[in-house]
């Protein structure tokens, strides 16, 4: 699966959007962008995922470029509760048993009062 | 999302000694399950892959004869830290994959464990 790298931390202001980069140059054409979060001492928890699309659901928007080497995660009005570690993973999905998921180091995002 | 729950959530125990830890997938049928260990500022790290009815598949530098795992239901995976030492004191996640939403994957609360 391919590499990814993101800021180690960032700070947003409550109600303001939170927009978390991530670049994966090296991703293949069938691997996903998938994010999850973790809250501290918490099991992490999934947010979005998406393929070259850009998705958005009840959490939030999953913006990847043209050239899926890199993709934004928006949370459209941060709130103190989004504060967490957020983890962008890159991995093919091919619904097989052996699929799994390898975390990197993560954007610690601080959300401000 | 589907719902995971791990027992317990925490535990002390002496150096030495064995700790089971329980990780249940409560609304849907898991084959796989996954484990992970995170130390203190650290992301999680896979150990190992948990597979019903059959040996599971533990990553690189994990002991297998350390880190037991049993997949023995659908809705059940266990790991047991044999005779353990303070330096297994961490924080342990299991997660299960759902196969009715594109196999996603959720994950437990996680188990602190300490090792005195």
């Amino acid at each position: 699966d391919a590499k990814t790298t993101q800021p180690t931390s960032m700070d947003c202001a409550e109600g303001r959007a939170a927009n978390l980069p991530c670049n994966h140059s090296t991703i293949s054409g069938n691997e996903y962008v998938y994010w999850y979060r973790q809250i501290h001492s918490q099991g992490p928890q999934y947010i979005i995922h998406g393929l070259k699309n850009n998705e958005t659901n009840e959490m939030a928007s999953l913006i990847i470029t043209e050239d899926r080497k890199s993709s934004t995660l928006i949370l459209p009005h941060a709130t103190l509760r989004d504060t967490a570690v957020y983890y962008c993973i890159v991995r093919v999905w091919t619904g097989g048993a052996t699929n799994k998921l390898i975390f990197g180091t993560g954007t610690l995002l601080a959300v401000q009062p | 999302g589907a719902v995971v729950s791990q027992h317990p959530s925490w535990v002390i125990c002496k150096s030495g000694t064995s700790v089971k830890i329980e990780c249940r997938s409560l609304d849907f049928q898991a084959t796989t399950m996954f484990w992970y260990r995170q130390f203190p500022k650290q992301s999680l790290m896979l150990m190992a892959t948990s597979n019903e009815g059959s040996k599971a598949t533990y990553e690189q530098g994990v002991e297998k004869d350390k880190f037991l795992i049993n997949h023995a239901s659908l809705t059940l995976s266990t790991l047991t830290v044999t005779s353990a030492h303070p330096e297994d004191s961490s924080f342990y996640i299991c997660s299960a994959r759902d196969p009715r939403v594109s196999g996603e994957q959720y994950f437990g609360p996680g188990t602190r464990l300490t090792v005195t």
